[in-house]
């Protein structure tokens, strides 16, 4: 069964650096999200991503994010520069539609992030 | 914020049914229930959806009362592996597809 793949799994990195979390969607599908969820809180939106740009975002997914889908498989979240309380369990998901009756989303393992 | 209701947790034996409720009391005419579950610290699992009508796959049934301000849903024999978060989830209009986590029921099956 197909299935959405992220990498790496854990994230460690120094506050301040920059760190890009991967993702590789299920083929056939055309619209790509980003999630977060911070230890012992809820999944929180990031942002929503469709025919190569951004569709929808949150409050969160400020300057120091973007989303980029460089070649046609993966789709990357990069954060700038990192601060503490961006350490998170990171969740990329794609659905083959969207709203409406085609909300099925499909998530990966998530990226836990650590940020010292 | 989250649009729905639900009870913080819920216990339920092994190979009994687990029902679990969910209040969406302003839900729209357009919105679809969802529900998602999230085992330990994976990434959520879609599982149901539905409008107005009863829906049933091979993972769970979700009832939908009438008037669509509540919705029930079942797993009509719970293994361990069913112990999750579950979410219920009120979604789409057909101008968004972002998806509103609240704390969802934590349900602990048990032998």
């Amino acid at each position: 069964e197909p299935e959405v793949t992220q990498t790496p799994s854990h994230q460690v990195t120094q506050m301040g650096q920059e760190v890009i979390l991967r993702c590789v969607p299920i083929s056939n599908h055309l619209y790509f999200y980003w999630y977060r969820q911070i230890l012992g809180q809820k999944v929180e939106f990031l942002v929503s991503f469709y025919n190569n740009e951004i569709s929808e975002k949150s409050e969160i997914f400020d300057d120091q994010f973007s989303v980029e889908r460089p070649d046609g498989s993966n789709f990357t979240l990069k954060i700038r520069s990192t601060k503490l309380e961006d350490s998170a369990m990171y969740f990329c998901a794609s659905s083959e539609e969207a709203g409406g009756p085609y909300n099925e989303q499909f998530f990966g393992p998530g990226t836990r992030l650590t940020v010292l | 914020d989250a649009k729905t209701t639900q009870p913080t947790s819920m216990d339920c034996a092994e190979g009994r049914a687990a029902n679990l409720p969910c209040n969406h009391s302003t839900i729209s005419g357009n919105e679809y229930v969802y529900w998602y579950r999230q085992i330990h610290s994976q990434g959520p699992q879609y599982i149901i959806h539905g409008l107005k009508n009863n829906e049933t796959n091979e993972m769970a049934s979700l009832i939908i009362t009438e008037d669509r301000k509540s919705s029930t849903l079942i797993l009509p024999h719970a293994t361990l592996r069913d112990t999750a978060v579950y979410y219920c989830i009120v979604s789409g209009s057909y101008n968004t597809d972002k998806l509103i986590f609240g704390t969802g029921t934590r349900l602990q099956v048990f032998p």
